[in-house]
């Protein structure tokens, strides 16, 4: 079966410590997105990515990084730059256009210690 | 910034009776919309969409209500059950690169 996975469930980060978080889909999806989740909130875009080789900031990237070198893959890195990592990750992806809505991972749980 | 709201962050609900969760977007180019279930420490799930040359969408058990008018998007839920506990998000796609914008959620509760 299609899908979007989303590795490890839980992550533990020390201060000062980048962490990356794994998205991986099968679903030949064109564009990826990370989300981050905190609790009663929302979702809030970190990056997108329409297309292999190519990504955009959305609205909280400070202290975020990505990349995006496979059409499958789309793994975010939690930079020491960013000061409150502690949250829900979410990763998506969908076909190109305008009529389509995600498909999203699992989610990764990730808090400082 | 955010486009798309819901009017009340808690619904609670008798077993059985339906349920309506509303939500406003502001953006009148918005031509998409979707609800999404999330439940406790899982990633949102698909539950209906509708297009905006649409007013009324239907699926198992639920309905979706477009009122461009008023910008007002709604989903009913008939019959409510228990596994319908979770936290509903409303989207809309206003056309950007960017994607989908979502609202902050409503928690429906189901009281037994």
């Amino acid at each position: 079966d299609g899908g979007i996975t989303q590795s490890p469930k839980y992550l533990f980060r020390k201060e000062g410590q980048n962490v990356t978080l794994s998205c991986e889909q099968n679903l030949n999806h064109d564009a990826m997105y990370w989300y981050r989740q905190d609790p009663g909130q929302g979702l809030r875009l970190i990056y997108y990515s329409q297309i292999v080789n190519d990504f955009q900031k959305g609205d909280i990237a400070e202290g975020y990084s990505v990349s995006r070198e496979k059409k499958e893959s789309f793994p975010l890195t939690v930079t020491s730059a960013q000061k409150n990592p502690t949250a829900f990750y979410l990763c998506a992806s969908n076909r190109a256009g305008p009529y389509y809505g995600y498909t999203f991972g699992s989610g990764t749980r990730l808090t400082v210690v | 910034g955010e486009s798309v709201g819901l009017h009340l962050p808690t619904l609670s609900v008798q077993e059985g009776d339906n349920s309506i969760i509303n939500c406003a977007y502001s953006n009148s180019a918005s031509d998409y919309f979707i609800w999404y279930k999330q439940e406790s420490g899982k990633g949102p799930q698909f539950i209906i969409d509708i297009r905006s040359n649409m007013d009324k969408r239907q699926g198992q058990r639920v309905t979706v209500l477009l009122n461009k008018t008023v910008k007002h998007l709604s989903l009913q839920i008939a019959a409510t059950q228990p596994g319908d506990s979770a936290v509903y998000f409303c989207a809309e796609n206003k056309g950007g690169a960017d994607g989908l914008t979502f609202g902050k959620g409503t928690h429906l509760i189901i009281q037994p």
